[in-house]
C-alpha cells in the first residue's frame, strides 16, 4: 500500500512568487491535513480538509490557502512568498480524522524562498 | 489554549544505556497524548499514543510512556537505546473528544545514541 505522496520533493522560488504544493493520500483515506516545520517556529498546523470541506484552520496568514479535490487529494497553495516561508511542509492523512484513525505524514517538500 | 514543553533540546546518550525524554503539556480540556519521531529528511511516524485507559503506554520500537495528569507530563522512555535511535522526537498534543487530525507539537528532542 503506497505511503502519503508529497510533490515536489524540493523547491526553489524566488520573494515574491507563489507556490502550489500537492499531496497524494494514502488510499482510503478523506482527511488530509498540512503542517509546517521550521528550526525556529517547529511543527505548526496549517489546515485540514475532510471530504473536500475545510474542517480545520491554523494561525496562518491569507497567502496560505488550500484545497482537496472528490479524490481526496490535496494541495496547498502559498502566493507572495516572503523568506520566512522557506520551511519543510509536510502532509499527512487519516481514514476519518481524529486519535482512533492513525496519521500517516508524507516525507515533505522542502520549500527555499531566495 | 493547548500547549506542549519539551524540557530538553537535545539528549546525549551511549548505545544499550536508558533513555527518558521528558515533555509537560498545558490544557484546560481532556487531551490526546502522542510521541513521533522523525529521521532525517523523512516525515513523522507515530511511537505511541495515550487515549484513554492505563496510563502506562507500550510503542513500537520498544518505547513506552506514562501519562501524569497530576504532573501534567507524558514522558517517553527507553530501557536501552541502539544508535537507529538517533532521531528528532516529537510530543503532540490534540482536543479530546474531537475528529480532528489537528495536532499541538513540541519543539522536539533530539536524540543522539554514541557507541
Amino acid at each position: 500500500k503506497a505511503g502519503v505522496t508529497q510533490t515536489p520533493r524540493y523547491l526553489i522560488k524566488t520573494r515574491g512568487q507563489q507556490v502550489t504544493l500537492s499531496c497524494s493520500p494514502i488510499s482510503g483515506h478523506r482527511s488530509v491535513s498540512w503542517y509546517q516545520q521550521t528550526p525556529g517556529q517547529g511543527l505548526q498546523f496549517l489546515f485540514e480538509y475532510f471530504s473536500e470541506t475545510q474542517r480545520n484552520k491554523g494561525n496562518f496568514p491569507g497567502r496560505f490557502s488550500g484545497r482537496q479535490f472528490s479524490n481526496s487529494r490535496s494541495e496547498m497553495n502559498v502566493s507572495t512568498l516572503e523568506l520566512g516561508d522557506s520551511a519543510l511542509y509536510l502532509c499527512a492523512s487519516s481514514r476519518a480524522g481524529g486519535p482512533n484513525s492513525p496519521l500517516h505524514f508524507g516525507n515533505g517538500t522542502r520549500l527555499t524562498v531566495t | 489554549a493547548q500547549s506542549v514543553t519539551q524540557l530538553d533540546s537535545q539528549v546525549p546518550v551511549f548505545e544499550e544505556a536508558p533513555v527518558e525524554l521528558r515533555c509537560n503539556y498545558s490544557s484546560s480540556v481532556s487531551v490526546y497524548l502522542f510521541w513521533y519521531v522523525q529521521y532525517p529528511n523523512q516525515g513523522l511516524q507515530l511511537l505511541l499514543k495515550y487515549l484513554s485507559g492505563s496510563t502506562l503506554v507500550k510503542g513500537i520500537n520498544g518505547f513506552e510512556a506514562e501519562f501524569n495528569k497530576s504532573q501534567t507530563s507524558f514522558h517517553l522512555r527507553k530501557p536501552s537505546v541502539h544508535i537507529s535511535d538517533t532521531a528528532e522526537y516529537f510530543c503532540a498534543v490534540s482536543e479530546g473528544g474531537g475528529n480532528t487530525d489537528k495536532l499541538i507539537f513540541g519543539t522536539g528532542t533530539r536524540l543522539q545514541v554514541f557507541p
